[in-house]
């Protein structure tokens, strides 16, 4: 089941950044932290994840505290395709073919205001 | 850049008919998985699937589920006798290798509705 705890929803301007929290504090060491996003209806969207080290790509920065506890998704320049439900989820990982299933909570839905 | 489709985008069905949901996995990914969304409510895992055998089920995946991958691109969903409750977006992912750092690709999904 979902081991992580978000807001329910955020709002951000247009422009501006945008930084989603998510609290995980009982992850294990051999899990990941994944961002995913869904848009409307639309499939879940992968956005960004890391384990230890703060990552960054095209979309977004992730930042996860040294006691791995909590994260921060930063979306640095929001627009209004931004707009949606953003999804943090720990993931194990190992050899078991299962371990890579994924477990969805609420999220935080992130409207960005024009 | 590759994607994973899913057909149709909207089945209506009645009640007790079996239902039949298509995907298309990415070429050459090797697990594949089938989520569902009921209206309003959170992505539910329901089973995962590796080297022609389910891997792992969900409690939502009893009987009256199956899984398929017929002719080693189509990744099927079977609902024998659809209920009423079945009415959900269905989504298919897969996942390339067997590398933790790897991730699930999602389609659009199937929105299906039981009445």
């Amino acid at each position: 089941d979902a081991k992580t705890t978000q807001p329910p929803s955020m709002d951000c301007a247009e422009g501006r950044a945008a930084n989603l929290p998510c609290n995980h504090s009982t992850i294990s060491g051999n899990e990941y932290v994944y961002w995913y996003r869904q848009i409307h209806s639309q499939g879940p969207q992968y956005i960004i994840h890391g384990l230890k080290n703060n990552e960054t790509n095209e979309m977004a920065s992730l930042i996860i505290t040294e006691d791995r506890k909590s994260s921060t998704l930063i979306l640095p320049h929001a627009t209004l395709r931004d707009t949606a439900v953003y999804y943090c989820i720990v993931r194990p990982w190992g050899s078991k073919t299962g371990a890579n299933n994924l477990f969805f909570g609420t999220g935080t839905r992130l409207t960005v205001i024009p | 850049e590759p994607e994973v489709t899913q057909t149709p985008s909207h089945q209506v069905t009645q009640m007790g008919q079996e239902v039949i949901l298509r995907c298309v996995p990415i070429s050459n990914h090797l697990y594949f998985y089938w989520y569902r969304q009921i209206l309003g409510q959170k992505v539910e895992f329901l089973v995962s699937f590796y080297n022609n055998e389910i891997s792992e089920k969900s409690e939502i995946f009893d009987d009256q589920f199956s899984v398929e991958r017929p002719d080693g691109s189509n990744f099927t969903l079977k609902i024998r006798s659809t209920k009423l409750e079945d009415s959900a977006m269905y989504f298919c992912a897969s996942y390339p290798t067997s590398r933790d750092t790897d991730t699930q690709y999602f389609g659009p999904g199937t929105r299906l509705t039981v009445l």
